[in-house]
């Protein structure tokens, strides 16, 4: 069965931290990995990875994967309160399926 | 404003019942994805419709069923409801069938079984 399984499930740090989430999975037919952020409502797009090694960056945020050992970390770099929220990780198994992680709960104190 | 509307916003009705979502893709989108998200399940893609054409399938029950019509709008039928439906349903639409990084979330439409 395919699987996507994220860490920590939650996390607490203040401003200016750095963190880094983690999303291991096992699927029958790989395609790509996607990183969302979810506030209050519906997901958005943070990063789709497709190829081991290559990292992608978006100001403080940068992702990467590695398909050797099946994960993929996210990295946020100087944390601010406005980066408070649910970072879900989903993998893509080549149209048969779209499995996503838990995700990691992420809190910014002030 | 992602561009994807769903209607209704809210949804309220009773085991045993049957509901319509309706979800109207950005300008020019051809694929449509419906996902659940509950409290103890997280989210879960449910289908994907790709110009009218069903194109995946996920974790959707046989009593749910979905369509895209020919003007690209979606609806997910919900039918005989248990109180496990109650969750929040998105609708989200892509420009081509397997571009998921462009894939724009709407807003969700919660609906409650009682």
């Amino acid at each position: 069965e395919d699987k996507v399984v994220q860490s920590p499930l939650s996390l607490v740090v203040h401003e200016g931290d750095t963190v880094t989430l983690n999303c291991s999975y096992e699927v029958t037919n790989f395609r790509s990995l996607l990183w969302y952020k979810q506030e209050k409502k519906a997901p958005t797009f943070l990063f789709m990875l497709t190829s081991s090694g290559i990292e992608k960056k978006s100001g403080r945020l940068s992702s990467i994967l590695d398909k050797k050992e099946l994960f993929s970390i996210l990295n946020i770099t100087a944390t601010q309160t406005g980066d408070s929220a649910v970072y879900l990780c989903a993998v893509d198994n080549y149209g048969q399926n779209f499995v996503f992680g838990p995700g990691t709960r992420l809190s910014v104190l002030p | 404003d992602s561009g994807v509307t769903q209607t209704p916003k809210h949804l309220i009705t009773a085991t045993g019942q049957r509901v319509t979502l309706r979800c109207s893709p950005r300008s020019g989108d051809l694929s449509v994805y419906w996902y659940q998200q509950s409290l103890d399940q997280g989210l879960q893609f449910l289908i994907q419709y790709y110009n009218g054409e069903e194109r995946a399938k996920g974790n959707i029950l046989e009593r749910f069923s979905a369509q895209q019509f020919p003007d690209l709008h979606s609806e997910l039928n919900l039918s005989s409801l248990e109180l496990g439906d109650s969750a929040l349903y998105f609708c989200a639409s892509s420009e081509r069938e397997g571009l998921r990084e462009t894939q724009y979330f709407g807003p969700g439409t919660r609906l409650l079984v009682l």
